[in-house]
């Protein structure tokens, strides 16, 4: 089993439609990062998150610690969106454990 | 500021060759990860290096390895290279704040 599940594992959108991506981990984390890898193999962190939510433009992120759960929310999606998003907990030792990744397709 | 920055960008090698790729992490950064992603796959951990030190290793065959210099840049050498090493190397560095994780562009590794 892994350290760290998402869902959807492919998720279509159409523009304008409101997204969700979950994550659920099992092992203790100091922080959960939300990461962005578009075609070409580029990463960039969206956010660090150790408690409650952040909100960026037309991203949002909260984590729930008690349910060792997260959400990155997409509002007013659009084709530029599509992208596979990774969800990453760090333990607290610096480790990294990595989820597969949700691929999204916004169609316009 | 650079960004973590990796070479070659893309190499095809013959199996059975060897491999050195290379990373240098931003400036100040002492933590560099290795990580495979091979096609359509999520990214598998290989190493982890910090304040010159190996601190964890993936699960993966010895002939895979690295290290790190005293300047925090880092190289990952893969041995006796297999059709299935074909893959994205990932290399990342973690801010001295442990906020946030940056990663380079990758080298792109194809083994034929």
């Amino acid at each position: 089993k892994n350290e760290v599940e998402q869902s959807p594992q492919n998720l279509t959108a159409q523009e304008g439609e409101f997204i969700t991506i979950n994550c659920s981990y099992s092992v203790g984390i100091s922080a959960l990062h939300w990461l962005q890898q578009h075609p070409g193999g580029g990463i960039v962190s969206l956010f660090m998150l150790s408690s409650g939510k952040k909100k960026h433009g037309r991203l949002i992120a909260t984590i729930n610690i008690q349910e060792k759960h997260s959400s990155l929310h997409i509002t007013a999606s659009h084709p530029r969106d599509s992208a596979v998003y990774i969800c990453a907990v760090r333990s607290g030792g610096n480790q990294f454990y990595f989820g597969t990744g949700t691929s999204l397709t916004v169609i316009p | 500021e650079a960004g973590v920055t990796q070479s070659p960008t893309h190499l095809i090698k013959t199996r059975g060759q060897q491999v050195t790729l290379r990373c240098s992490p931003i400036s100040g950064h002492t933590s560099v990860y290795w990580y495979q992603q091979a096609l359509g796959l999520g990214l598998q951990f290989l190493l982890w290096y910090d304040e010159g030190e190996e601190r964890n290793r993936g699960n993966f065959p010895p002939r895979f390895s690295g290290r790190q210099f005293p300047n925090y840049s880092s190289e990952l050498n893969v041995n006796a290279l297999e059709l299935e090493d074909s893959a994205l190397y990932l290399c990342a560095s973690l801010s001295r704040s442990w906020a946030t994780i940056y990663f380079g562009e990758g080298s792109w590794l194809t083994v034929v």
